[in-house]
């Protein structure tokens, strides 16, 4: 069955460290989003990519950086230079344009710092 | 810019009573509007979406109608049951070309048996 695999699902992380959240579909879809949930919030967006080899900011990019050389794959790193990283992170995926029919979303990773 | 605004939660209901949620967007043009749904520790699904003015979106008994002239979309569902206990988010995706869905804050529902 096609979807978006989201890995791991819980992961800990100690201050100052870097780490990379993986998120790969096989939906053959050209978009790609990142998108960060807290408590009591909607979800904001980190990160998207429309094309391979190509990405944009979203509203909270500071301490982030991803890539994009595969379409099937679209990993996020949260860097120490993120203030506070603990959170629920959802990716997500459409066919590029075509927005209007709706986003195909990964089950998350929930990221703690210790 | 773009904006949608959800009622606040938790709204706690009886199985079978009446379900209302208030959404209401700010945005330019027309943009396409959507429900989605979060079932605990789970990712977002797409519950039901409305594209253009008057367009009702419904699925699983929920609905939901696009209202331009009160910048509303807001959802309903006439007998809820427990298992729709969830975070439901209001969104919608702006006419420009960059496919960026624009999340209210969530709403948690529960149901009560």
């Amino acid at each position: 069955d096609g979807g978006i695999t989201q890995s791991p699902k819980y992961l800990f992380r100690k201050e100052g460290q870097n780490v990379t959240l993986s998120c790969e579909q096989n939906l053959n879809h050209d978009a790609m989003y990142w998108y960060r949930q807290d408590p009591g919030q909607g979800l904001r967006l980190i990160y998207y990519s429309q094309i391979v080899n190509d990405f944009q900011k979203g509203d909270i990019a500071e301490g982030y950086s991803v890539s994009r050389e595969k379409k099937e794959s679209f990993p996020l790193t949260v860097t120490s230079a993120q203030k506070n990283p603990t959170a629920f992170y959802l990716c997500a995926s459409t066919h590029r344009g075509q927005g209007n029919y709706g986003y195909t979303f990964g089950s998350g990773t929930r990221l703690t710092v210790v | 810019g773009n904006s949608v605004t959800q009622m606040e939660g938790p709204v706690t209901l009886s199985e079978e009573a009446f379900l209302t949620i208030n959404c209401t967007y700010t945005a330019t043009g027309y943009p396409s509007l959507f429900w989605y749904v979060q079932y605990p520790g789970e990712g977002l699904q797409l519950l039901l979406k409305a594209t253009k003015a008057d367009d009702k979106g419904s699925n699983k008994g929920f609905e939901a109608t696009y209202r331009k002239e009160t910048t509303s979309f807001h959802l309903e569902k006439g007998s809820v049951q427990v298992s729709d206990s969830a975070v439901y988010f209001c969104a919608l995706i702006g006419s420009s070309n960059t496919g960026k869905l624009i999340f209210g804050q969530g709403t948690t529902l529960q149901v009560k048996p």
